[in-house]
């Protein structure tokens, strides 16, 4: 079985500073990791994705993550958030070894932008 | 259509009540996921089609739930005698190749459809 652990509820951050979410994972086999964003009202959108090669994903809006095997970490970071950025982040995960087809949310983390 | 269709955006049923949700999802994707988000969490899994084909239903939490994807693309997720717990938002996602093919795809969400259930 699969799964993501996304620790913090609420992340606040002044408009201009890094912004960094945090994700780890679990999995038996070996992870493809995604991160999603929500807006209100609207559908979960998908940012990046990690399935093999380089540890370092870079995804739309500037956005990118690291993936860590050592840690089962795949943290979200931006180097300089703006207050567009203030959303519900999802990570998620899917054990493609383990021969099924789900991907595996997190609860997700609000992210706040101060301006 | 451009994006995944989800009607209706909300619905109120009152317990016990049957109620069905509709899923439109891009054309010609094969892949059509259906998941449950209750408030303050993460969505989760409750079934997957490929085309017509219901591969996973291991999710639908009993057997109120009935997930049908008849021709291949438009699904309805019908929930019989609906209960307070069953108060959700429920996200329909597709891809365009089937999962054997690539558990990397990556998944296009509707907006999704909010059950009250009083």
């Amino acid at each position: 079985a699969q799964s993501v652990a996304q620790p913090e509820d609420q992340v606040n951050v002044a408009e201009g500073n890094p912004l960094t979410v945090k994700c780890t994972y679990s999995v038996s086999g070996n992870p493809y990791l995604f991160w999603y964003v929500q807006y209100p009202n609207r559908g979960l959108q998908f940012l990046l994705k990690y399935i093999t090669g380089d540890n370092l994903v870079k995804g739309s809006y500037g956005f990118e993550a690291e993936f860590n095997k050592s840690q089962t970490s795949f943290h979200l970071k931006k180097p300089s958030a703006l207050v567009s950025d203030s959303a519900l982040y999802f990570c998620a995960v899917r054990d493609w070894e383990d021969g099924n087809n789900r991907l595996a949310f997190g609860k997700g983390n609000q992210v706040v932008v101060i301006p | 259509g451009a994006g995944v269709s989800q009607s209706p955006r909300y619905k109120v049923a009152k317990r016990g009540q049957d109620v069905a949700l509709r899923c439109d999802p891009i054309s010609g994707h094969v892949s059509l996921f259906w998941y449950q988000q209750a408030l303050g969490q993460g969505p989760e899994f409750l079934t997957y089609f490929q085309n017509e084909a219901q591969l996973d239903k291991s999710g639908l939490p009993s057997d109120r739930f009935f997930a049908e994807r008849p021709e291949g693309s438009v699904s309805t997720l019908k929930i019989q005698r609906t209960q307070q717990e069953d108060s959700a938002v429920y996200l329909c996602a597709s891809s365009l190749q089937g999962e054997m093919y690539s558990g990397a795809n990556v998944l296009t969400f509707g907006a999704g459809s909010r059950l009250t259930v009083l």
